[in-house]
């Protein structure tokens, strides 16, 4: 069964709105990481956390995780319209080796 | 700039005939995957090499075979191409130690079937 499941699927918003996606997993983990995903393109590693942390920063990316509800929350402050993407969390499934990604969310930021 | 690069971008292939997408990386990686993306859904990893070990999937339908001659080079092949496999073909690397840690991604090979 899919490990990391994503909330909302899509988010719609304005530019310089902050955007919020959320991301669910059922088993331990090693670490959760961020990525995105341009239409058409490859993936891009946004963060990873690991299962110490409780928050990391990067820019104007903030990711939070509570391993005690085995959920993370990836938050984009001020976005641009270039922020536009699918974003994915992944986590690894737990010491099988495997990086399992959720199903994504697709963010839309109107310029 | 190292990177991981995937040829050709786009791959149109007939019903049943073999095709063959590849990936190279100048990362010096020891661990190359292969992913597949279907439309608005997540990458399902098809399978992986560390080093010049492969791992498949147990649930990799058997049309799907990869090399890896060297470390900066892996193939994905697909001896016959059906409908379902219309795809992105997405290749990731990563350093040993390795699957927990962070991947590099091509920027995919889109695959179309007619």
């Amino acid at each position: 069964s899919q490990q990391g499941e994503e909330d909302p699927q899509a988010l719609s918003i304005q530019e310089g709105e902050n955007a919020t996606m959320n991301c669910s997993y059922k088993t331990s983990i090693n670490n959760l990481q961020w990525y995105r995903q341009n239409s058409g393109r490859g993936l891009v590693h946004l963060i990873l956390i690991r299962s110490n942390e409780r928050e990391k920063h990067s820019g104007r990316l903030r990711v939070t995780l509570d391993t005690s509800k085995k959920s993370s929350s990836l938050l984009i402050t001020a976005s641009r319209a270039a922020d536009t993407a699918s974003y994915f969390c992944a986590t690894d499934a737990g010491n099988t080796g495997k990086l399992i990604f959720g199903q994504g969310t697709t963010l839309q930021v109107k310029p | 700039d190292a990177m991981v690069i995937q040829n050709p971008r786009y791959q149109v292939t007939q019903f049943g005939k073999p095709v063959t997408l590849s990936c190279s990386q100048t990362l010096n990686h020891n661990v190359m995957y292969w992913y597949q993306q279907k439309s608005s859904q997540a990458p399902k990893l098809l399978f992986h090499y560390y080093d010049k070990d492969f791992n498949n999937e147990a649930d990799t339908p058997d049309n799907f075979q990869s090399r890896r001659p060297n470390t900066s080079f892996c193939f994905l092949d697909i001896r016959s191409p059906g409908l379902g496999d219309a795809a992105m073909y997405l290749c990731a690397t990563s350093t040993p130690g390795g699957f927990q840690e962070t991947q590099y991604f091509g920027p995919g090979t889109r695959l179309l079937v007619l």
